[in-house]
């Protein structure tokens, strides 16, 4: 079955960790995004690419990293850096530029920092 | 700049009434396309509806209808004879041609059917 595919669903952290959620398409999309949401709150941009080898900051990049190395993976690195990491992560893809087209979403994950 | 709002953060309402869900979009571009998700507890985002700018015409899908007015850049949800399984948090998106693949979501609305 096509679609997203995101792991772990749950994920606990230590403070001063790095972590990387995964999120993997099989929909032959071009364009890739992560959100961060928190309770009780709309989705804020972290990071989008476009393609592969590509990437651009959305509007709260700060204390993430992101690479593109392959057109399904768009892996998201929360670094220690991230003050306040403890959040719900969704990935999406699209079609990708000029298309217009709805971006498909995966299941999320719930990332604590304990 | 571009900017989704959805005023309502919490509607309550009970089984059957009609409920309308209010966005509203700014953008310069001529060419964009609007969108509803529905995000369940499970919090995954279902996709609704899309709207480009050049389509007018309003929608109806089973209890579900949308009414896009350029004129007021609105692009309005309604649920007809809500259910309780309508229950979640919907948001209303924006893509404009000029920023790529950018998506603009609002803050949400959160919509509770009490039966």
């Amino acid at each position: 079955d096509g679609g997203i595919t995101q792991s772990p669903k749950y994920l606990f952290r230590k403070e001063g960790q790095n972590v990387t959620l995964s999120c993997e398409q099989n929909l032959n999309h071009d364009a890739m995004y992560w959100y961060r949401q928190d309770p009780g709150q709309g989705l804020r941009l972290i990071y989008y690419s476009q393609i592969v080898n590509d990437f651009q900051k959305g509007d709260i990049a700060e204390g993430y990293s992101v690479s593109r190395e392959k057109k399904e993976s768009f892996p998201l690195t929360v670094t220690s850096a991230q003050k306040n990491p403890t959040a719900f992560y969704l990935c999406a893809s699209s079609i990708g530029r000029g298309a217009g087209t709805e971006a498909f979403f995966g299941q999320g994950t719930r990332l604590t920092v304990v | 700049a571009q900017k989704v709002t959805q005023a309502q953060t919490e509607i309550s309402v009970v089984e059957k009434e009609d409920v309308t869900l209010d966005c509203v979009y700014e953008t310069r571009d001529t060419t964009y396309y609007l969108f509803w998700y529905k995000q369940p507890p499970s919090g995954e985002l279902v996709f609704l509806i899309r709207r480009n700018s050049f389509d007018e015409q309003n929608e109806i899908s089973g209890r579900y209808s949308w009414n896009f007015q350029k004129s007021t850049s609105s692009f309005n949800f309604t649920i007809t004879a809500s259910q309780v399984v309508d229950s979640a948090v919907y948001f209303c998106a924006l893509i404009s041609y000029s920023s790529a693949s950018k998506i603009i979501f609002g803050s949400g609305t959160r919509l509770s059917i009490r039966p």
